[in-house]
């Protein structure tokens, strides 16, 4: 059974770091696209980032571009999201998502992260 | 704005068919995928390219597409089906993933 288990949400203050976690298990992670994806309070899903499985290819959000990096550590099976420059509008739930194909659509699903930007 | 466009809501009589639409230029090329998301939880899918059925997905739930517009089938909608449905797809440029805006159903 795919489990995805994101970790690392808080409350931080406008302009602060942080970086979010997601544990992956039941399937074969390198060889997994993944992707984070979130939900601003009472929105819709907005697409943050994506990795490919290897680690080498990257893609982000114009919104997102230049202050989050995505990750991933193929032998601990874990997907990272660094998030810097944390603005109030990034204040959402983080999902991370296994792709099935890069880019395209997401077959599992965690429970999600809440990311509080807030002074 | 997204570049994926749904109704904002939706309503079904109980044991009738609905369908749910998303409409943008990106699905020209690319194929739709759905999911539903219920308050509180993660979304599930529920289409993939178009028209295939994850396992577990029970078959009144049916996808289509023409042109540049994807649907969303229901057919013999029941209570559990309420849910927010949102539809996604590769951007036109093919290098961003956009999602639509979401559309609310509800079983009457």
């Amino acid at each position: 059974e795919v489990q995805l288990v994101e970790s690392g949400g808080k409350v931080v203050q406008p302009g602060g770091s942080l970086r979010l976690s997601c544990t992956a298990s039941g399937f074969g992670f390198s060889d997994s696209a993944m992707t984070w994806v979130r939900q601003a309070p009472g929105k819709g899903l907005e697409w943050v980032s994506s990795i490919s499985g290897s680690g080498v290819r990257t893609f982000y959000a114009d919104s997102v571009k230049g202050r989050f990096t995505i990750s991933r550590d193929n032998s601990k099976n874990t997907l990272y999201l660094q998030m810097n420059s944390l603005r109030v509008d990034d204040t959402a739930v983080y999902f991370c998502a296994k792709d099935l194909r890069l880019l395209e659509c997401f077959d599992s699903w965690g429970q999600g992260t809440l990311v509080t930007v807030s002074s | 704005s997204s570049e994926l466009t749904q109704d904002p809501a939706v309503s079904v009589a109980l044991g009738q068919t609905v369908r749910i639409t998303c409409q943008g230029d990106s699905l020209r090329n690319y194929y739709a995928n759905w999911y539903r998301q219920k308050p509180g939880q993660a979304p599930i899918l529920v289409i993939y390219d178009r028209t295939s059925r994850p396992a577990g997905i029970p078959d009144r739930f049916s996808g289509s597409s023409s042109g540049d517009t994807a649907s969303l089938t229901i057919t013999g909608a029941q209570a559990e089906d309420e849910s927010v449905y949102y539809c996604n797809s590769r951007n036109s440029r093919g290098n961003h993933v956009v999602f639509g805006g979401g559309t609310e159903l509800t079983v009457l």
